[in-house]
This record gives C-alpha cells, sequence and structure tokens, in this order.
C-alpha cells in the first residue's frame, strides 16, 4: 500500500512562473520529509526537507510547506527554470522508522 | 563529493539467469540500500544494510539477497531472474545517523531488462 502518493504524474509550467508539486501520506506517524529530483539517466539527488516541527523550510527557490492535520506538503519552485525540468520524488520516514517511504513521483517540465 | 558507482548502466538476462548488481561508495558510509523505481509506483526498498555483514529486509524482497561484505561495497543478487524483475535498480549510501534520517546519496542506476 501505497504510504507517500504523488497524485499528479505530471506538470507543466513557464519560465518565471511559479512550480508547485504536491505529495500526500497516509502514515500520521511520519515525521520527516524530504524532497529529491531525478534527471534522466542519473540517480535521484537530495532537494530539501522538512522535520514536522515546522511548516516550512525554505532554501533558495525551493520552499517546502507541511500541512500535518491534511497530511499534506507541497514543493513550490520559484521562480521556475528550464533546468528544473525534471522528476520529483517526495519521501517520508516515521519517527521509530528505518527507512524513506518514496512517492510515485511528478515530473515536472518547465517550458522557456 | 559523494561518489556512488553502479557496476553496469545496462543489463539484459535470461529468464532463470543469476545477476549481480554491484554498488560501491567512496565516503565511508555505514548505511547502503537497493531500490527498484517502476512507472507509477516510485521507489520500493528491497533491501538496506546499516553495518559490514548486516542487512534488513525493506518493503519488496522476495526474489532478491543482498551481500555486504565490505563497507564500500553492497551487491544486489537475483537468483534466478523473472521478467517482472525488469527494472531500473537504483543503489544508495549514507551517513549513519538518527534513525537513518541522513541525505541518501544515489548512484546513477542500473536497467535491467529480463527477457
Amino acid at each position: 500500500d501505497q504510504q507517500v502518493k504523488q497524485n499528479s504524474p505530471s506538470l507543466s509550467v513557464q519560465e518565471g512562473r511559479i512550480s508547485i508539486l504536491n505529495c500526500d501520506y497516509t502514515n500520521s506517524m511520519f515525521d520527516y520529509f524530504l524532497w529529491y529530483k531525478k534527471y534522466p539517466a542519473e540517480g535521484p539527488t537530495f532537494l530539501i526537507s522538512i522535520s514536522s516541527i515546522k511548516d516550512k523550510n525554505e532554501d533558495g527557490r525551493f520552499t517546502v510547506f507541511l500541512n500535518k492535520s491534511a497530511k499534506h506538503l507541497s514543493l513550490h519552485i520559484v521562480p521556475s527554470q528550464p533546468g528544473d525540468s525534471a522528476v520529483y520524488f517526495c519521501a517520508g520516514m516515521y519517527n521509530t522508522g528505518n527507512q524513506f517511504y518514496f512517492g510515485t513521483g511528478t515530473s515536472l517540465t518547465v517550458i522557456p | 563529493d559523494v561518489k556512488v558507482t553502479q557496476s553496469s548502466r545496462y543489463l539484459v538476462k535470461r529468464t532463470g539467469e543469476k545477476v549481480f548488481l554491484e554498488c560501491v561508495q567512496d565516503m565511508d558510509h555505514e548505511n547502503m540500500f537497493w531500490y527498484r523505481q517502476d512507472p507509477g509506483l516510485g521507489l520500493r526498498l528491497i533491501y538496506f544494510s546499516y553495518d559490514v555483514k548486516m542487512k534488513e529486509k525493506g518493503d519488496i524482497p522476495e526474489g532478491y539477497s543482498v551481500s555486504r561484505e565490505k563497507k564500500e561495497r553492497f551487491s544486489l543478487i537475483l537468483e534466478s531472474a523473472s521478467t517482472n524483475q525488469t527494472s531500473m535498480y537504483l543503489c544508495a549510501s549514507s551517513l549513519a545517523g538518527t534513525l537513518l534520517r541522513e541525505t541518501q546519496y544515489f548512484g546513477p542506476g542500473t536497467r535491467l531488462l529480463v527477457l
């Protein structure tokens, strides 16, 4: 059973606009979340993380928001750039767990 | 800079063959992981290891085994390859940390086709 879901398999955004990638989780014990970015023919690379004691974490153009009551997190990219075109995976971990649970991924295309 | 390398980028094997996928990391990381990536299913954990000769099952260990004889090397073994094991296999490593929360660094992946 998929504990982390990314319901949008793909997203297209104009360069310079905001990209919003969404992620839902079912396990209320999750307390740590990450976003990874994956280019074709490469392994995923870590992008940004957030602990459940926060509701927002920002790193440059990337901001992750966490809504624990809704079991929802989102990644905002502002402004979007063509180099951001990639597949984005969110992942969650629960406080006594020992592995990340990854979502199915969202393919972002930023149109120049 | 962390480097995780995988022995092959592409592999074609026949049903029933024994398949070895090798992963090496050069950053003295304690933890190593094997995932497979399939369309619509994301990354699913097969096995992980937090120390030499230690292994733990992930979500989908059936049909796979692993070996960690040296800290830097983590091997995934398909004892008898089947067509449903056609997939992209990704290896990752991370430092030991509280509850394995350290960032995982991934290799480039091995695309395996089982005919």
